[in-house]
């Protein structure tokens, strides 16, 4: 089974300009989440995605970010305009169903550094 | 957010038991106890979870005191591949979770 995937790998961006990152989850799972993870910190979520629709988009900035899950597979999150606090790894991760009993599996994660 | 206290760091020794311990006083009936591990340089990977039972799985066994307000990761020879974060995480009927900062997991060979 092929595992959650993510691209880029690692981008590098100047301030102020504008970044998309892109996930693939497993095939069949119909949540998928977000997370922002800062050097030396657990991944913080930042959004949930229930199919298309958004179950929970409480911790996402939402004057410079935003994401959608379009057609409830792929994913893109987008940052515009970057700010150099945005430097993180984010993380993407699928799940069968939005309940607490299920795992989540994650990606490998892309690596942003904003300068 | 329903949180977890986890030890910033741990030692093992290779081929021994390492028992990863985490508090979860507000947890509440219906939360339930993941715990979750992330080697260097990759996301984090799905290790256990639980509600009210001990559980135990290839990777782990998880220990959950009887008034659910503490539990221990139980690792049950560690090797040099088990170094990594381990979090313990509580995960609501409301799908809020919060990862906090782990316990870093050291392996002496």
């Amino acid at each position: 089974e092929a595992g959650v995937a993510q691209s880029p790998r690692y981008k590098i961006i100047e301030k102020r300009q504008s970044v998309a990152f892109w996930c693939n989850p497993i095939s069949g799972h119909a949540t998928l989440y977000w997370y922002q993870q800062i050097l030396g910190q657990g991944p913080k979520l930042l959004i949930q995605f229930q199919n298309n629709g958004v179950v929970d988009d409480s911790q996402l900035p939402k004057d410079r970010f935003s994401a959608e899950r379009l057609k409830g597979v792929d994913s893109t999150l987008k940052i515009q305009p970057a700010k150099l606090e945005d430097s993180a790894v984010y993380l993407c991760a699928s799940s069968q169903r939005l309940a607490p009993d299920y795992e989540q599996y994650f990606g490998p994660g892309t690596r942003l550094t904003v300068t | 957010d329903a949180k977890t206290t986890q030890p910033n760091s741990m030692e093992s020794n290779e081929e021994e038991p390492v028992h990863l311990p985490c508090n979860h006083s507000t947890i509440s009936g219906t939360d339930y106890i993941h715990w979750y591990r992330q080697l260097p340089s990759q996301g984090p990977e799905y290790v256990i979870h639980g509600l009210t039972s001990n559980v135990n799985n290839r990777m782990a066994s998880l220990a959950i005191a009887e008034d659910r307000k503490s539990s221990t990761l139980i690792l049950h020879r560690a090797t040099l591949r088990d170094a990594a974060v381990y979090y313990c995480i509580l995960r609501t009927t409301g799908n809020q979770f919060y990862f906090g900062t782990g316990t870093s997991l050291t392996v002496i060979p």
